[in-house]
């Protein structure tokens, strides 16, 4: 099975700032991955699909890229309702892998 | 669109057993591959289980591999989770969704508590 290490596991940043989340697979993958945010007590909710895709509605301020093994979430200027925790999900034939999580701290 | 609503959860001693149901209530189910996907205390999300859209292929995480069986009623548009030989750990609030990440189609119920505990 496929590995997926996500780094850093917890970050502080200040309103504005700009910051970028990594998972890195054991072994290379196509764009199968896609990225999660989560609140205290609601379900995860998905960003990016398919690597780089936005989802609909969310903000531009988000992105996605990579390809091979090491794939990245940057968001451009983080804003109050940013503060969360992220996770990366691949889906290597038929199983699915989330990431450790990072948890995006208010510095 | 999926609307999900999971059900079945509950307190249970270790060793137990117990069913959780996931219901769409938009009647389409039946046209997508699911999910369970469970969520302890304080931990990030771990895909549990996964079964095709018609029923015919499953698959499971190797925590809970001869343990729990996920099946599916198209006709009743509900999707099921037997959970056999419970134990402390699968304590987490379990989800059922489509997350099939090469789509923009990405649905989750809002989740059912299993608790395993004497």
């Amino acid at each position: 099975d496929i590995q997926m290490t996500q780094s850093p596991s917890s970050l502080s940043a200040s309103v504005g700032d700009r910051i970028t989340i990594t998972c890195r697979a054991s072994q290379g993958i196509t764009n199968d991955l896609g990225w999660y945010q989560q609140k205290p007590g609601k379900v995860p909710k998905r960003l990016i699909y398919a690597a780089s895709s936005l989802q609909s509605g969310v903000p531009s301020r988000f992105s996605g890229s990579g390809s091979g093994t090491e794939f990245t979430l940057t968001i451009s200027s983080l804003q109050p309702e940013d503060f969360a925790t992220y996770y990366c999900l691949l889906h290597d034939s038929h199983l699915f892998t989330f990431g450790g999580g990072t948890k995006v701290e208010i510095k | 669109e999926l609307k999900l609503v999971e059900s079945g959860g509950g307190l249970v001693q270790p060793g137990g057993s117990l069913r959780l149901s996931c219901a769409d209530s938009g009647f389409i189910l039946g046209r997508y591959a699911m999910s369970w996907v469970r969520q302890a205390p304080g931990k990030g999300p771990e895909w549990v289980s996964g079964i095709s859209a018609s029923g015919d292929t499953t698959h499971y995480a190797d925590s809970v591999r001869g343990r729990f069986t996920i099946s599916r009623d198209n006709s009743k548009n509900t999707l099921y989770l037997q959970m056999n030989s419970l134990r402390a750990e699968d304590t987490a609030v379990y989800y059922c969704a489509h997350i099939i990440v090469l789509v923009a189609a990405d649905y989750w119920g809002q989740g059912t508590q299993v608790t395993v505990s004497a």
